[in-house]
C-alpha cells in the first residue's frame, strides 16, 4: 500500500509569514494529489489539488507543487492570518482511494 | 442536496456490543469509502466501495464489515466492539474514479467502553 509522511508535524509561524508542508509517497502510481484542511471537531475540507502533469497550482494565498520524480508534494501558505490556524493533511490518490498523511498542525501566531 | 449524511453522530457502545454506522449520498456517486482518525493521527481506511454490491478492504479492516445492498448507502457494522474502536469515523462518496470530488460526512464519534 502507500506509504505517506508529512513534515513537519508541527508548524508555528507569525501572521504575514509564509508556512511550507511537504509530504512524500511511495507509489509511483499515484496521480492526483489533494490537500485537505480540517479544524477542530469538522470534516476534513479540501483546499487545493494539482494532478500528475503539472508541476504548480496556486489558488490566492495557497500553492501546491509537485514533483513526480522525487515522489513529494508541497503545500505553500504565504501572508498567514489567524483562520489559517488547523490541521492539514496531503492525501496522494491511487488505486481508487486517498491515502492520508498523519497531519501537520498549523499554528498563526497574532 | 443533503450531500453525505451519517447516522448516528454520537454514540457509547460496551465493549463487546454490536452497531451499526450509516452513510448515505444524495449525489447519485458511485465510489464510497470508511475511514477512522484517532487523535493526531490522519485518517486511515477501513473499507471502500466501488458501485453497488461491491466492498474492499481498506488499511485497517479488522473487527468490521461493510455492506453496498443499495447505490446510495454504505453501512459499517461492528460485530463485537473493542476500546480500540474508540475512534471518529468518517464516510466518504466519490463521483469519479480520478479522485475527484470526494465529499466528507460529518463524521460519527464513537466511543467503547
Amino acid at each position: 500500500g502507500e506509504n505517506v509522511e508529512q513534515h513537519p508535524s508541527t508548524l508555528s509561524v507569525q501572521e504575514g509569514d509564509s508556512a511550507v508542508i511537504k509530504c512524500t509517497y511511495s507509489d509511483s502510481a499515484s496521480n492526483y494529489f489533494p490537500w485537505y484542511k480540517q479544524e477542530l471537531g469538522k470534516r476534513p475540507q479540501l483546499i487545493i489539488d494539482i494532478r500528475s502533469n503539472v508541476g504548480e497550482k496556486k489558488d490566492q494565498r495557497i500553492a501546491v507543487t509537485l514533483n513526480k520524480t522525487a515522489k513529494h508534494f508541497s503545500l505553500h501558505i504565504t501572508e498567514t492570518q489567524p483562520e489559517d490556524s488547523a490541521v492539514y493533511f496531503c492525501a496522494p490518490f491511487n488505486d481508487y482511494k486517498l491515502s492520508f498523511g498523519a497531519g501537520t498542525t498549523v499554528t498563526v501566531r497574532a | 442536496n443533503a450531500g453525505v449524511t451519517q447516522t448516528p453522530k454520537f454514540r457509547v457502545l460496551k465493549t463487546g456490543q454490536s452497531m451499526t454506522l450509516l452513510c448515505a449520498q444524495d449525489m447519485n456517486h458511485e465510489y464510497m469509502y470508511w475511514y477512522r482518525q484517532d487523535p493526531g493521527m490522519g485518517l486511515r481506511l477501513i473499507h471502500y466501495s466501488v458501485g453497488e454490491g461491491t466492498t474492499a478492504k481498506g488499511e485497517v479492516p479488522d473487527g468490521y464489515n461493510v455492506s453496498r445492498l443499495k447505490k446510495q448507502n454504505f453501512l459499517l457494522g461492528l460485530e463485537s466492539a473493542a476500546p480500540s474502536q474508540t475512534s471518529v469515523y468518517f464516510c466518504a462518496s466519490s463521483y469519479s474514479k480520478t479522485g475527484y470530488g470526494y465529499t466528507f460526512g460529518s463524521g460519527t464519534r464513537l466511543t467503547v467502553v
